[in-house]
């Protein structure tokens, strides 16, 4: 059975960093691409970005590009977030999912979310 | 790339409902559909377009025509009750609709 569960949210103030963890068990972590999705309290979800399967293809939502960097670490079967630049609209429920396939297709499983509040 | 839903519809128990998604040139890519129950993380209920995924029940099902991706719930129930988002690709990006808060009444 598919598990993700992320790790470091938390309250950070406006211009700070933030590393997300998603632990993943149950499949094949290095044959899937993942996702990070964000969710906004009371809003809708909002893509964040793709790693596929080996690191090759990695894209990013415009509204991230150039402070949010993905990465992951197929030995330990974890993907990151790293958050810089840190502003209040970025406060979300960030979600870890795993792709239907080893580069893109659907975002088939999702985490429980981690939460990030950017607040002074 | 903007993918348009209306923000809430209501159906009786039973009834069909039939929840849109309009985007430019969406049938040229696949749509995928999302059920979120509030307080719960999203769950895939459709994937390229009219696929269901192992579990899903088979009164969901979605079709794509021109402009307009459309997500049928046969025979809802009140289980079915939650926000739906559909979402596409567009140059590795991926867009999700904004959502649409059916209630079963």
């Amino acid at each position: 059975q598919v598990h993700l569960v992320e790790s470091g949210g938390g309250v950070v103030q406006p211009g700070g960093s933030l590393r997300l963890s998603c632990a993943a068990s149950g499949f094949t972590f290095s044959a899937y691409a993942m996702h990070w999705v964000r969710q906004a309290p009371g809003r809708g979800l909002e893509w964040m970005a793709l790693i596929s399967f080996d690191e090759r293809d990695i894209f990013y939502a415009d509204s991230v590009k150039g402070r949010f960097t993905v990465s992951r670490d197929n030995s330990q079967n974890t993907v990151y977030l790293q958050m810089d630049s840190l502003k209040s609209d970025d406060s979300a429920l960030y979600y870890c999912a795993r792709d239907g396939s080893a580069t893109r297709s659907e975002i088939e499983h999702w985490g429980q979310g981690a939460l990030v509040t950017v607040s002074s | 790339y903007e993918l348009t839903q209306s923000p809430s519809m209501s159906v009786s128990p039973g009834q069909t409902a039939k929840i849109t998604c309009s985007g430019d040139r969406l049938e040229d890519v696949y749509t995928y559909w999302y059920q979120q129950k509030p307080g719960q993380s999203p769950v895939l209920v459709i994937f390229q377009d009219k696929k269901r995924p192992s579990g899903i029940p088979e009164r969901f099902s979605a079709s794509t025509s021109g402009n307009t991706a459309t997500l049928t719930i046969s025979g809802t129930q009140s289980s079915d009750e939650a926000t739906y988002y559909c979402q596409a690709w567009r140059n590795n990006a991926a867009f999700f609709g904004g959502g649409t808060k059916l209630t079963v009444l």
